[in-house]
């Protein structure tokens, strides 16, 4: 039972223009919603979050959007480039550390490529 | 400033011999750590977490185990490796109240069983 679904295993984008990931996310327990960034061989790092009573949050050219009631939730790149290229985990989380270890739930992933 | 150390970076082991992966955080105390494996080309597993020394939460029954001696150690084990153990592993820990806290992760390891 995948509670954290990615169905694009891929994307490719132009240069400059905007990229958009999606995340879909099934259990309701969750509160917080998390992007990682990853390349081969390395561990994820940390993009961007958002809690479950915002809609919208941006950093630079990151942008994090959620549909609480479609359970639904986009990372909008913009405008991409090259350097963006590499694979993107959602991840969901507990609304606390206490909960259940604050464990987070991730997505199987979406590999983004940036064409110059 | 914190840092998570995991060891080794690769690893090639037979079928049927033992595992210890090791991690362990600087900087930080009673951190929440976990560990996850990425089969190829796929997401990221959830194994295990622990929430303080001694308490281990497994998520998925398997051949693996993990063990938490120390406030910021973290191992993963097994007494006999499967070639489904194969995978890449890491180790990540979170401190904090709420979920939007990121958690940092280790750079893997490798583990090929052959």
């Amino acid at each position: 039972d995948q509670q954290v679904k990615q169905n694009s295993p891929s994307l490719s984008v132009q240069e400059g223009r905007i990229s958009i990931l999606n995340c879909d996310y099934t259990n309701s327990m969750f509160d917080y919603f998390l992007w990682y960034k990853k390349y081969p061989a390395e561990g994820p790092t940390f993009l961007i979050s958002i809690s479950s009573i915002k809609d919208k949050n941006e950093d630079g050219r990151f942008t994090v959007f959620l549909n609480k009631s479609a359970k639904h939730l986009s990372l909008h790149i913009v405008p991409s480039q090259p350097g963006d290229s590499a694979v993107y985990f959602c991840a969901a989380s507990p609304r606390t550390l206490y909960n259940q270890g604050g464990k987070l739930i991730f997505g199987q992933g979406t590999e983004l490529s940036v064409k110059p | 400033s914190q840092t998570i150390h995991q060891w080794p970076a690769t690893l090639v082991q037979p079928v049927g011999s033992p595992l210890s992966l090791e991690c362990t955080v600087e900087g930080t105390s009673n951190p929440n750590l976990y560990w996850y494996r990425q089969a190829a080309g796929r997401g990221l597993q959830l194994l295990f977490y622990s929430v303080g020394i001694g308490q281990i939460s497994s998520e998925v029954p398997q051949n693996l185990s993990a063990s938490r001696p120390q406030d910021r150690q973290f191992i993963l084990s097994s007494k006999k490796l499967l070639l489904s153990d194969s995978g890449f592993y890491l180790c990540a820990w979170r401190t904090g109240t709420w979920g939007s806290t990121e958690a940092f992760f280790g750079q893997g390891t490798r583990l090929t069983v052959v």
